[in-house]
């Protein structure tokens, strides 16, 4: 039983450049999540998405959007990357958003802008 | 504002002894609290989940505690080992459920032989 993956693991770009993250939900997972951990700090909100719909949103701009398969996978997108944009990028899933469930981490991805 | 605090944020014990790690919150209405262990440069993996109704609970070594009145929960760790070295994250669910998590910054924990 496949765990969350994310991919790609690492990933350099340049200022103004634009990003795709990939995520796949445990099996069994509907609701993925979306979080930014600069280096040192705690995981920040950046979305959520249950049934191939934005369900909640952190304090993100409008720079960063997402988008849910039917199969439950997610991307996150970044576009007009920002050096402040560097950071592990960590996915999470779940079953169904008002469960008490914990939430399984990926091992995220870490985007490096330059 | 929501906030969850963590303290210490930085901790050395050496292998073999036990500590305790704080966490201090405003979330409001509260539902949940979680304690999370994260590996440098890995996602953070879950140690305990706790409703407002429940005031401890273990998970082989480690041991969580609620107090929902004084909004402080601890997370202690017994007989600590050197993969214990990792930091803990404490998260508060806002409403019910998984949605909109809040984390504290975390307390780096080095475990030292």
């Amino acid at each position: 039983d496949a765990g969350v993956t994310q991919s790609p693991t690492h990933l350099i770009k340049t200022r103004g450049q634009q990003v795709t993250l990939r995520c796949s939900p445990k099996s069994g997972h509907d609701t993925v999540s979306w979080y930014q951990q600069a280096l040192g700090q705690g995981p920040q909100f950046i979305f959520q998405y249950y049934e191939e719909e934005e369900r909640q949103r952190g304090n993100f701009p409008d720079r960063f959007s997402g988008h849910q398969f039917p199969n439950y996978s997610s991307e996150l997108n970044v576009n007009a990357l920002l050096l402040g944009d560097s950071a592990l990028y960590l996915c999470a899933s779940s079953l169904r958003v008002w469960s008490t469930d914990t939430q399984y981490f990926g091992p995220g991805t870490r985007l490096t802008v330059l | 504002k929501n906030q969850v605090e963590q303290s210490p944020q930085s901790l050395i014990i050496l292998e073999g002894k036990n500590c305790t790690l704080q966490c201090n919150y405003t979330v409001s209405p509260f539902s949940n609290l979680r304690w999370y262990k994260q590996d440098t440069g890995r996602g953070p993996v879950s140690l305990t989940i706790m409703t407002f109704s429940e005031n401890t609970k273990s998970n082989g070594r480690y041991t969580a505690t609620l107090d929902a009145d004084t909004k402080q929960s601890s997370l202690h760790i017994t007989a600590s080992q050197l993969s214990d070295s990792a930091s803990y994250i404490c998260v508060v669910s806002l409403n019910f459920g998984n949605e909109k998590l809040t984390f504290g910054t975390g307390t780096r924990l080095t475990i030292i032989p």
